[in-house]
């Protein structure tokens, strides 16, 4: 099966700097790729995802990039809000209906 | 618009007993499916249905049960609850198809003692 690996896992920045977490999937049959914001005591929200046939997308503050070949995406925040603090997890999937997620990376944004 | 509903949002069972997660949502979503959420483990899959009376197992399936008799409800069911059965559940459904959104639920949070 899809094994997601996701890294780092804590995260800490300076308000208004950039922050990238970065995973890696291994399937290549794997199309879609979302991202989800966990807020303490909340279910996972999506806050951007990008599909096997596009290298970019951005959506303001926040960018996603694929690399198919090397079987990674990022994920970017740019000019981070306190707001930001949350848990960020990246998933793949093929089926739209399996989702492998990744470990999750908890994000603090330091005012 | 609800989106995804779990029930409850915690629960604390003694080991051996049994109890049905609930999980409805109005949205007219055909893909349903449980997650476990364990500390450093991010989500795992549990079980999935791609449609009324189709289900399907996950990556961590077993000491689960889940049917789905109508379009709205997925429930989850642990026939003999174990201590290793400790964790945040959370439901969520999609549209279906390769590349859609998945809508999660609040989750509840279960301890086994």
């Amino acid at each position: 099966g899809e094994n997601v690996e996701q890294h780092p896992s804590t995260l800490s920045v300076q308000e208004g700097d950039s922050a990238v977490i970065k995973c890696t999937y291994s399937d290549s049959a794997s199309n879609y790729f979302p991202w989800y914001k966990q807020e303490l005591g909340k279910g996972p929200q999506l806050i951007i995802d990008i599909r096997s046939n596009v290298g970019e997308k951005k959506d303001q503050r926040i960018a996603v990039t694929l690399n198919k070949t090397a079987k990674h995406f990022s994920l970017h925040i740019t000019e981070t809000q306190p707001e930001d603090s949350a848990v960020y997890f990246c998933a793949a999937s093929n089926t739209g209906n399996q989702f492998y997620f990744g470990t999750g990376t908890s994000l603090t944004v330091i005012p | 618009n609800a989106g995804v509903t779990q029930t409850p949002k915690f629960q604390v069972l003694k080991t051996g007993q049994s109890m049905t997660l609930q999980c409805a949502q109005d949205m007219n979503h055909e893909y349903m499916s449980w997650y476990r959420q364990d500390p450093g483990m991010g989500l795992r899959l549990i079980h999935y249905s791609v449609g009324a009376g189709i289900t399907d197992q996950g990556e961590v399936p077993n000491g689960y049960n889940v049917s789905r008799s109508t379009t709205e409800d997925f429930p989850l069911r642990l026939l003999s609850a174990a201590p290793s059965q400790t964790s945040v559940y959370f439901c969520a459904s999609s549209y279906g198809g390769t590349t859609t959104e998945a809508f999660f639920g609040q989750g509840t949070r279960l301890t086994v003692v």
